[in-house]
């Protein structure tokens, strides 16, 4: 069965502080997304990986595609970064597989 | 356009009646997707349409539903005798062809049954 597995499902953290969500899968892949969805807002997404590692401003995504492990990095995090982040997969179909998503809270 | 548009993007319906909610996907992109976020629940895919082949409707949770793409690009997904189970936001996504690169979501219609 093809499942994707966030961790954690809740992170409260300081401002400033660094923040690692995770995400594991079930089998190979052939791409992986990461996710941002503010409250009440739509989804936006953040990278989108195959291999290796991608930075963009303060967020870092990396893959390890033989441990079947993705992690989504944010380095001195901000209360403007509090949203749901979502793993999303690509098992070779068309259709993402998603995480439960974990629930970022940055207190100023 | 530049992006992908959903609308309407808020739609309060009596149970019972029909709805019909709209993507606009970006401009030569062959594939869409409609998704479906209840509340306080994952996303959960509903149906993928490819260029011209037959959608895939595995996702679609009842006969109540049914989707069309007009000519490769608008989408409609059309929830008949609507129910309060249904309340959800409905995200509309495309990507310019198989697989998942430049991949793009719309801001969602969220469908609220009373």
């Amino acid at each position: 069965k093809n499942e994707v597995e966030q961790s954690p499902q809740n992170l409260t953290a300081q401002e400033g502080e660094f923040i690692t969500i995770n995400c594991s899968y079930s089998v190979g892949i052939s791409a992986l997304h990461w996710l941002q969805q503010h409250p009440g807002g739509g989804i936006v997404s953040l990278f989108m990986l195959s291999s290796g590692k991608k930075k963009h401003g303060r967020l870092i995504a990396t893959i390890n595609i033989q441990e079947k492990h993705s992690s989504l990095h944010i380095t001195a995090s901000h209360p403007r970064d509090s949203a749901v982040y979502i793993c999303a997969v690509l098992f070779g179909n068309e259709k993402l597989t998603f995480g439960t998503g974990t629930r970022l809270t940055i207190i100023p | 356009g530049a992006g992908v548009s959903q609308s309407p993007s808020n739609k309060v319906t009596e149970k019972g009646k029909d709805v019909e909610l709209r993507c606009d996907p970006i401009s030569g992109h062959t594939a869409l997707y409609w998704y479906r976020q209840s509340l306080g629940q994952g996303l959960e895919f509903l149906i993928y349409f490819q260029g011209n082949s037959a959608p895939d409707k595995s996702g679609l949770p009842s006969d109540r539903f049914s989707a069309e793409r007009t000519g490769g690009s608008v989408s409609t997904l059309t929830i008949q005798r609507t129910q309060q189970e249904d309340s959800a936001v409905y995200l509309c996504a495309s990507s310019p062809d198989r697989g998942s690169y430049g991949y793009t979501f719309g801001s969602g219609t969220r469908l609220t049954v009373v």
